[in-house]
């Protein structure tokens, strides 16, 4: 299972955008990249998913480049509400072995 | 159901005493997960069920450890004489197939204080 790697905290302004390293240098070939947001005293909330290159919803932007190793998570103009942990996980699309290892979080705290 | 339930949400207990977390999944999600989270902590994987059949229960900390999920849904994470270091939330989530693993929907989660 690749392991990965993220900033334990970063801090922003309302307004910004703010980007979410991930590293993961053993990404496997069959493994895709998950984003969750996690509020206090609530579960993870997915936020996006991707393989290669970008990913766009309504929430965030993910970027990939071409081999892999890392990945971006895009927050445009962030709120006071996007205050949470956010969570880079990387494992295959079919889950063979079970267990899906989540990295240690990046605890985002978005200032007035 | 709507989403994955968790129940008890808070659960105080004295040192020693056996507790049981119970998670109901969404309907018709056939894979479960357990993980814990301590105070300020990241997420440890616990267990993983496909139907009820758990292929991997190396993640439990300890033989005190178990889990059981029956008739494909309900799932029992059992802690037998807790301690204090047991202390913790304990999340459940599940998946809709082994397909799309990665996207998982978390329930609240269960509050384990072991005094």
């Amino acid at each position: 299972l690749a392991k990965t790697t993220q900033p334990i905290s970063m801090d922003s302004y309302e307004g910004q955008e703010v980007n979410i390293t991930c590293s993961h240098n053993n990404i496997a070939t069959n493994d895709y990249i998950t984003w969750y947001q996690q509020f206090p005293s609530q579960g993870p909330r997915f936020i996006i998913q991707g393989y290669k290159t970008k990913v766009t919803n309504e929430v965030a932007s993910l970027f990939i480049p071409a081999d892999r190793k890392s990945s971006t998570l895009s927050l445009p103009r962030v709120s006071l509400s996007d205050t949470a942990v956010y969570y880079c996980l990387v494992g295959p699309y079919y889950n063979q072995g079970g267990k899906l290892i989540f990295g240690q979080g990046t605890e985002l705290s978005v200032k007035p | 159901g709507a989403g994955v339930s968790q129940s008890p949400s808070n659960k105080v207990t004295e040192k020693g005493k056996d507790v049981e977390l119970r998670c109901d999944p969404i309907s018709g999600h056939t894979a479960l997960y357990w993980y814990r989270q301590s105070l300020g902590q990241g997420l440890e994987f616990l267990i993983y069920f496909q139907g009820n059949s758990a292929p991997d229960k190396s993640g439990l900390p300890s033989d005190r450890f178990s889990a059981e999920r029956t008739g494909g849904s309900v799932s029992t994470l059992t802690i037998q004489r807790t301690q204090q270091e047991d202390s913790a939330v304990y999340l459940c989530a599940s998946s809709y197939d082994s397909a799309g693993a990665n996207v998982l929907t978390f329930g609240a989660g269960s509050r384990l204080t072991v005094l």
